[in-house]
């Protein structure tokens, strides 16, 4: 597609469910990167994937959350065992490779009841 | 701690002014700076990238400028309209060199034209 497509674009969780969080990036673009966006604040750095290839995952706040891009496309970020503080904007966003702009999709918003 | 900083949460300025926000980062050396626009329920979009090599990048009514001695770098928006009310963030890319080139963003500055 033309953009970065994220789904579902809200999601509402009992705490303790466990939820799925969907990326479709650009076709051919390497670069997948995960972001985690408060209100009000900017996005902080979840983790990065090199095609299937997951670099760094040293913004994942706990063992909790867990990402994957099997084939170097589609990627899925789950949280288990949801916490009200997992309550946030999820921001997917992929590029080319480095020296490049990011295209970030629209976020999922997750809000734990 | 490594930081970075937007001048001001908000900044209201008339139509048709330049807008300047300011972006300082403290302990990065970072290998270039990015500017993104992001709208209320919508992700960041981007705008410019400029490189630790570069004084001065412009595109359109834009224009960034990046001083490493500083540590800063500002963005200008020139002429501007109320369609360029919107949050504006920051991003470094620092040069990790370990095959990790995630962008580090800061809080934001919250722009209003007023017309």
């Amino acid at each position: 597609g033309a953009g970065v497509s994220q789904s579902p674009r809200y999601k509402v969780a009992k705490r303790g469910q466990d939820v799925a969080l969907r990326c479709d990036p650009i076709s051919g673009h390497v670069s997948l990167f995960w972001y985690q966006q408060a209100l009000g604040q900017g996005p902080e750095f979840l983790t990065y994937f090199q095609n299937e290839a997951q670099l760094d995952k040293s913004g994942l706040p706990s063992d909790r959350f867990f990402a994957e891009r099997p084939e170097g496309s589609v990627s899925t970020l789950k949280i288990q065992r949801t916490q009200q503080e997992d309550s946030a904007v999820y921001l997917c966003a992929s590029s080319p490779g480095s020296s490049y702009g990011y295209t970030f999709g629209s976020g999922t918003r997750l809000t734990v009841v | 701690s490594q930081k970075i900083e937007q001048n001001s949460e908000a900044l209201n300025i008339q139509e048709g002014k330049t807008a300047t926000l300011t972006c300082n980062y403290t302990n990065y050396s970072p290998a270039y700076l990015q500017w993104y626009r992001q709208d209320p329920g919508r992700g960041p979009v981007f705008l410019l990238l400029i490189r630790e090599n570069e004084k001065e990048k412009r595109k359109e009514r834009l224009k960034v400028t990046f001083d490493t001695t500083l540590k800063q770098s500002l963005f200008h928006i020139t002429a501007s309209q109320p369609a360029d009310s919107a949050t504006y963030l920051c991003a470094l890319d620092p040069y990790s060199g370990a095959g990790s080139y995630q962008l580090t963003f800061g809080k934001g500055t919250k722009l209003s034209v007023i017309p």
